[in-house]
């Protein structure tokens, strides 16, 4: 079946440092690729999307590449800021009724 | 309405009771999902509902749980008989379309049964 394995948490930086959250994946067929971000007492909230290998998802400043070769899709910010902090999950979508699988979510936590 | 709304935000249950969630999604959107989020554990897929149907019931961890849709609009997930393994976050998402990756998901309903 589907699985998504993700970066242990939690993750704590300092502001305007460098962040890597790693996932892979395993998965029949050719999923799409996703990750989701929770802020405190909020629902998830998609962050940034792939459909297809090589493709790179970005959106404020997240980026994100799906790697057919290594069923990977590592999360990137070169500068984060303390309203980064949150929980994140990687999470591939497949299946006829597209339902999610999800890995168990890194918390981010970002100081000034 | 804006975005998916759930009921209740908290529910404290004794073990034994039946408790009920619900999920208003989003009008027009066809497609809902309910998940659950266990302590220190990414999110289950539990059913989904396209319209009032529900294709997918694959992922509801046992009999004690059901859900139905009405008037292809508010969901809702029964659990009976909770048990202190039911204690997580239940999330509903919905979706414009089957096939359609842009879900919304509501806040949650954080369930403890003691």
């Amino acid at each position: 079946g589907n699985s998504v394995t993700q970066m242990e948490g939690p993750v704590t930086l300092s502001e305007e440092a460098f962040l890597t959250i790693n996932c892979t994946y395993t998965a029949t067929g050719y999923p799409s690729l996703f990750w989701y971000v929770q802020y405190p007492g909020e629902g998830l909230q998609l962050l940034l999307k792939a459909t297809k290998a090589d493709d790179k998802g970005s959106n404020k400043g997240f980026e994100a590449t799906y790697r057919k070769e290594t069923t990977s899709f590592h999360l990137e910010k070169g500068s984060v800021q303390v309203s980064d902090s949150a929980v994140y999950f990687c999470a591939l979508g497949s299946g006829s009724a597209r339902q999610l699988t999800f890995g168990s979510g890194t918390q981010l936590t970002v100081l000034p | 309405g804006a975005g998916v709304s759930q009921s209740p935000s908290n529910k404290v249950t004794e073990k034994g009771k039946d408790v009920e969630l619900r999920c208003d999604p989003i009008s027009g959107h066809t497609a809902l999902y309910w998940y659950r989020q266990s302590l220190g554990q990414g999110l289950e897929f539990l059913i989904y509902f396209q319209g009032n149907s529900a294709p997918d019931k694959s992922g509801l961890p046992s009999d004690r749980f059901s859900a139905e849709r009405t008037g292809g609009s508010v969901s809702t997930l029964t659990i009976q008989r909770t048990q202190q393994e039911d204690s997580a976050v239940y999330l509903c998402a919905s979706s414009l379309a089957r096939g359609d990756y842009g879900y919304t998901f509501g806040s949650g309903t954080r369930l403890t049964v003691v």
